[in-house]
C-alpha cells in the first residue's frame, strides 16, 4: 500500500534556525497538505498545495513558513527563523483524487531550544 | 468558522463492548467528514470517510455515519479489542480539496 513518506522523524534546533522538513506524497496523488499539532491540542492545517502553488493556507502560514515542490516526488515545508511555539509534530499528507480522501505521513516532530 | 467537537475526552470500556464515539461540527454546509486513528507519538491512519450525500460507511468492525442536518458524526466500534486503543480523531471538510478542520479526540481505551 503506497504511503506518504516523511523525513526526519525528529529535529531538534535552536531558536532563529532554519528547518526544513521533507515529505514524499503518495505518487499519483495531486493535492498535498502541511498540519501541525502542538502536545496535547487538536491538529491544525497549515497549508495546501496544488499545480505548484499554495491553493490556501491558514492565518498560523505567515511569512515565515514556506512550502516548495523541488522535483517530482518531494513536497517541503521550511520554517526560516524558528520560535519556541514552533515546537509540534508536522504532518503530510496528500488527497486520493477519486474519493477525497486524505493519507497522512508519520510526522515530523520539531523541537525548538 | 466551523468548530469541531469530540466529547467525552477519553473513554475506557472493557473487551467485547460495542461503543459510539460522537462527534458534532457547527457549520453544516461540509463536502465530507473523516475519521482517523492516531496511535501515541505516531501519524494519522484514515479509517472512514464520508461524503456529504452519503449516510453511513462501514469498513469491518467499523461504522461511521453522518448527519448533516443536525451536525453530528458517530463512530461505532462492535466488539472492542485492546488493539483498538487509541485516539479517533474526527475531521470536517467544508469545500472540495479544502482544509479538514479537527476536533480534539476522543482517547479509547479497551481493558482485557
Amino acid at each position: 500500500e503506497p504511503e506518504v513518506t516523511q523525513t526526519p522523524s525528529h529535529q531538534v534546533t535552536q531558536m532563529g534556525q532554519e528547518v526544513i522538513l521533507r515529505c514524499v506524497p503518495i505518487s499519483n496523488h495531486l493535492y498535498f497538505y502541511w498540519y501541525r499539532q502542538i502536545l496535547g491540542q487538536k491538529v491544525e492545517f497549515l497549508v495546501s498545495f496544488y499545480n505548484n502553488e499554495i491553493s490556501e493556507k491558514s492565518e498560523i502560514f505567515d511569512d515565515q513558513f514556506s512550502v516548495e515542490r523541488p522535483d517530482g516526488s518531494n513536497f517541503t515545508l521550511k520554517i526560516r527563523s524558528t520560535k519556541l511555539e514552533d515546537s509540534a509534530m508536522y504532518f503530510c499528507a496528500s488527497r486520493r483524487e477519486t474519493t477525497g480522501e486524505l493519507f497522512f505521513g508519520e510526522g515530523s516532530r520539531l523541537t525548538v531550544l | 468558522k466551523q468548530e469541531v467537537t469530540q466529547i467525552p475526552a477519553a473513554l475506557s470500556v472493557p473487551e467485547g463492548e460495542n461503543l459510539v464515539l460522537n462527534c458534532s461540527f457547527t457549520d453544516s454546509a461540509i463536502y465530507n467528514l473523516q475519521w482517523f486513528r492516531q496511535d501515541p507519538g505516531k501519524g494519522l491512519t484514515s479509517l472512514l470517510l464520508i461524503q456529504s450525500s452519503q449516510r453511513e460507511q462501514t469498513s469491518g468492525r467499523l461504522n461511521a455515519s453522518l448527519d448533516k442536518s443536525s451536525g453530528r458524526s458517530t463512530l461505532y466500534i462492535a466488539a472492542s479489542q485492546p488493539g483498538d486503543s487509541a485516539t479517533y480523531l474526527c475531521a470536517v471538510e467544508t469545500g472540495a480539496n479544502s482544509k479538514l478542520t479537527f476536533g480534539k479526540g476522543i482517547t479509547l481505551s479497551v481493558r482485557p
